[in-house]
């Protein structure tokens, strides 16, 4: 069972653009989401992450909505660029804090 | 550069035998997590260590993977008797220990080819 889902395979946006990646869990012990960004060849890196106290969480450009009663949260990118362009996987941890579960991931391409 | 490092970067390999990676991870990080990634899906969770103790398994791990985190440093993820399906990256993570969650920090793979 995907306790994490990613519907999305992939999104293209123009640059400039709003990117809006979106997630969905079904897990309800899940209290903390983090977003990871891998281009190819690299492994993941964290990109922001949000705590099921908060709503929302903003870093710059990146911004995760979190709302637990739909159990869906979204990254927006805004505004989007071309060195954007990557696989996005959101991932939630156990309690213990020592396993990720991954969705799919979305393959973002930003247009120039 | 002090990010976690993984040895080799590409493993071809022929149906039966065995494979060993390695992983370094930062040095300062007492726990270690090996991720498997196949095409199109998302890292799974194999296994985890805290310190050189094996704490979590997944069922992805058949007895066929071993892994090994002996001095609480490096650890080596080993495949005997590899198969088909066994072609996947293989990742490996670090991170700190305490009660707050903390980031695990990727390495860049390890990609396993299996003819």
């Amino acid at each position: 069972d995907q306790q994490v889902k990613q519907n999305s395979p992939s999104l293209s946006v123009q640059e400039g653009r709003i990117s809006i990646l979106n997630c969905d869990y079904t897990n309800s012990m899940f209290d903390y989401f983090l977003w990871y960004k891998k281009y190819p060849a690299e492994g993941p890196t964290f990109l922001i992450s949000i705590s099921s106290i908060k709503d929302k969480n903003e870093d710059g450009r990146f911004t995760v909505f979190l709302n637990k009663s739909a159990k869906h949260l979204s990254l927006h990118i805004v505004p989007s660029q071309p060195g954007d362009s990557a696989v996005y996987f959101c991932a939630a941890p156990n309690n213990a804090g020592n396993m990720l579960t991954f969705g799919g991931g979305t393959r973002l391409m930003v247009k120039p | 550069d002090t990010g976690v490092s993984q040895n080799p970067r590409h493993k071809i390999t022929k149906r039966g035998q065995n494979v060993t990676f390695r992983c370094d991870p930062i040095s300062e990080h007492n726990r270690l997590y090996w991720y498997r990634q196949t095409l199109g899906q998302g890292p799974e969770f194999l296994t985890y260590f805290q310190n050189e103790a094996q704490l979590e398994k997944s069922r992805l791990l058949s007895d066929r993977f071993s892994a090994e985190r002996p001095k609480g440093s490096f650890s080596t993820l080993e495949i005997q008797r590899t198969e088909q399906g066994d072609s996947a990256m293989y990742l490996c993570a670090s991170s700190l220990d305490s009660v707050a969650y903390n980031e695990q920090f990727f390495g860049p793979g390890t990609r396993l080819t299996v003819l």
